[in-house]
């Protein structure tokens, strides 16, 4: 059965801190993606990255970088010298083939604060 | 290009009415997702259409419906509406394909509140 979690509820950082937030994933197929999405107060969800299953390099893009592991089944993401603006709630997200279509589930969405 | 658009932005019902909500997708996309966003359980998955069909389907009862129609647009319907339907209801597209990995684009969401 698909299960993302996300274990930090809330997290509150310092402007120009590093942050990462932690994702654990349950699948059982072994074509997969994963994603982070951004909720800022205008309730939007954004893309922000995408990993497919069999592409374990990690990158950096911006402020932004990501550490799959498929080992441990995480997906983590970081935001390096975070800034006020990146204040919102990130989900994690996995999507895999079901019959006939393809879902996506999301974990409950780590909340950070960002004070300046 | 436009975005995802969700109508309406807001609604307010009382218990035991039904309620329709619409969205019309990205030019172009022809899968369209549904979620219920609520404080306690998080985004949960409704159900998946893609060229007018239902593919995929959430853990929710009957009450909860919805349709896409030739042009991709899409409702969704809420009938004997209960207490704990009230949650943001997000809309999502995604490109032509429909296919797994294929990035969600997200409309702002109805937030529907029950009395």
């Amino acid at each position: 059965a698909q299960k993302v979690t996300q274990a930090q509820t809330e997290i509150s950082v310092v402007e120009k801190e590093d942050v990462t937030l932690d994702c654990v994933y349950e699948t059982r197929d072994t074509t997969y993606y994963l994603f982070w999405y951004k909720q800022p107060p205008s309730g939007e969800l954004v893309f922000l990255i995408r990993r497919n299953s069999f592409d374990e390099q990690n990158e950096i893009s911006g402020r932004y970088s990501w550490n799959f592991q498929k080992s441990t089944s995480s997906f983590n993401f970081t935001i390096t010298a975070s800034q006020v603006v990146d204040s919102a709630v990130y989900f994690c997200a996995l999507s895999e083939l079901n019959t006939g279509g393809f879902k996506t589930i999301f974990g409950a969405g780590t909340r950070l604060f960002v004070k300046a | 290009k436009a975005g995802v658009t969700q109508t309406p932005r807001y609604l307010i019902k009382t218990r035991g009415q039904q309620v329709t909500l619409s969205c019309s997708p990205i030019s172009g996309h022809r899968s369209v997702s549904w979620y219920q966003q609520t404080p306690g359980q998080g985004l949960q998955f409704l159900f998946e259409y893609f060229s007018e069909t239902q593919r995929n389907k959430g853990n929710f009862p009957g009450r909860f419906s919805g349709r896409q129609f030739s042009n991709s647009r899409s409702e969704m319907n809420v009938s004997t509406l209960e207490l704990g339907d009230s949650a943001l209801y997000l809309c999502a597209s995604s490109a032509t394909q429909g296919a797994v990995g294929e990035k969600l684009f997200f409309g702002s969401g109805t937030q529907l509140s029950v009395l």
